[in-house]
C-alpha cells in the first residue's frame, strides 16, 4: 500500500506570508497526486489535480508542483480564507486512493 | 450545477446496519465513477469505496481494507444515485461520510456529508 506523509501537520502564518506544504510518498506516483482544502464543518475542496494542474476557479495564489515521491502545495501570499486544512490524495493505486494527514494552517 | 445530497445517516448500534444514498443532480450520472470518502471526528479523510460507471468499467466496486466484507457500494443510473450499505458496523465507522464525484482518477464534487455514528 501506498503511505502518503504530509509536514507539517500544522503552521502558523500571516496574510500575505509564502506557505508551502509538502507531501511524501511511500514509492513513486509519478503526477498521479491531487491537493485540497478543508474548512470546518465543510466538504473538501479540489485545488489541485495531475500534482500541478490548478482546478477551474481556484485562484492562481495556490500552485503544486513535484513528481515520484515529493510533492509541494504553495500558496504564494495567504489570505484570510485560506485558513484551513489541507490534503494531498495520490491516486497512482486507482482506484485504491491514499489521503496524506493534513495540514492546518492557521494564523499567527 | 453538480450537486450531491446524501442522506441516510444517524444512530447504528455496534454490529448492526445502516444504508447511506447519495442523490445526484447537474451532470450526467452514468458517466461518472463515484466515490465514498468518510472523516472520524477530529481526524482525517479516508477514502472508503469506489465504483466505476457501467459505461468505462462495467460499474466495478473497490474497498479499502477497513470496511472490505462489510461495506458495499452500488449505483442506480436510473434514480441518479449512488448508495454505501453498511453493515457490521464498528465503533470506529463513527464518522461523516462525503459521496464524491470522480473526475480525472481524482474526486471532484462532494457531498456536504452525513453523520454516522456507532454507540450502544
Amino acid at each position: 500500500d501506498i503511505q502518503m506523509t504530509q509536514s507539517p501537520s500544522s503552521l502558523s502564518a500571516s496574510v500575505g506570508d509564502r506557505v508551502t506544504i509538502t507531501c511524501r510518498a511511500s514509492q513513486g506516483i509519478r503526477n498521479n497526486l491531487g491537493w485540497y482544502q478543508q474548512k470546518p464543518g465543510k466538504a473538501p475542496k479540489r485545488l489541485i489535480y495531475a500534482a500541478s494542474s490548478l482546478q477551474s476557479g481556484v485562484p492562481s495564489r495556490f500552485s503544486g508542483s513535484g513528481s515520484g515521491t515529493e510533492f509541494s502545495l504553495t500558496i504564494s501570499s495567504l489570505q484570510p480564507e485560506d485558513f484551513a486544512t489541507y490534503y494531498c490524495l495520490q491516486h497512482n493505486s486507482f482506484p485504491l486512493l491514499t489521503f496524506g494527514g493534513g495540514t492546518k494552517v492557521e494564523i499567527k | 450545477e453538480v450537486q450531491l445530497v446524501e442522506s441516510g445517516g444517524g444512530l447504528a448500534q455496534p454490529g448492526g446496519s445502516l444504508r447511506l444514498s447519495c442523490a445526484a443532480s447537474g451532470f450526467t450520472f452514468h458517466r461518472f465513477g463515484m466515490h465514498w470518502v468518510r472523516q472520524a471526528p477530529g481526524k482525517g479523510l479516508e477514502w472508503i469505496s469506489y465504483i466505476s460507471s457501467y459505461s468505462t468499467g462495467s460499474g466495478t466496486p473497490n474497498y479499502a481494507d477497513s470496511v472490505k466484507g462489510r461495506f458495499t457500494i452500488s449505483r442506480d443510473d436510473a434514480q441518479n444515485s449512488l448508495d454505501l450499505q453498511m453493515n457490521s458496523l464498528r465503533d470506529e465507522d463513527t464518522a461523516v461520510y462525503y459521496c464524491a464525484r470522480d473526475q480525472e482518477w481524482l474526486p471532484d464534487y462532494w457531498g456536504q456529508g452525513i453523520l454516522v455514528t456507532v454507540s450502544s
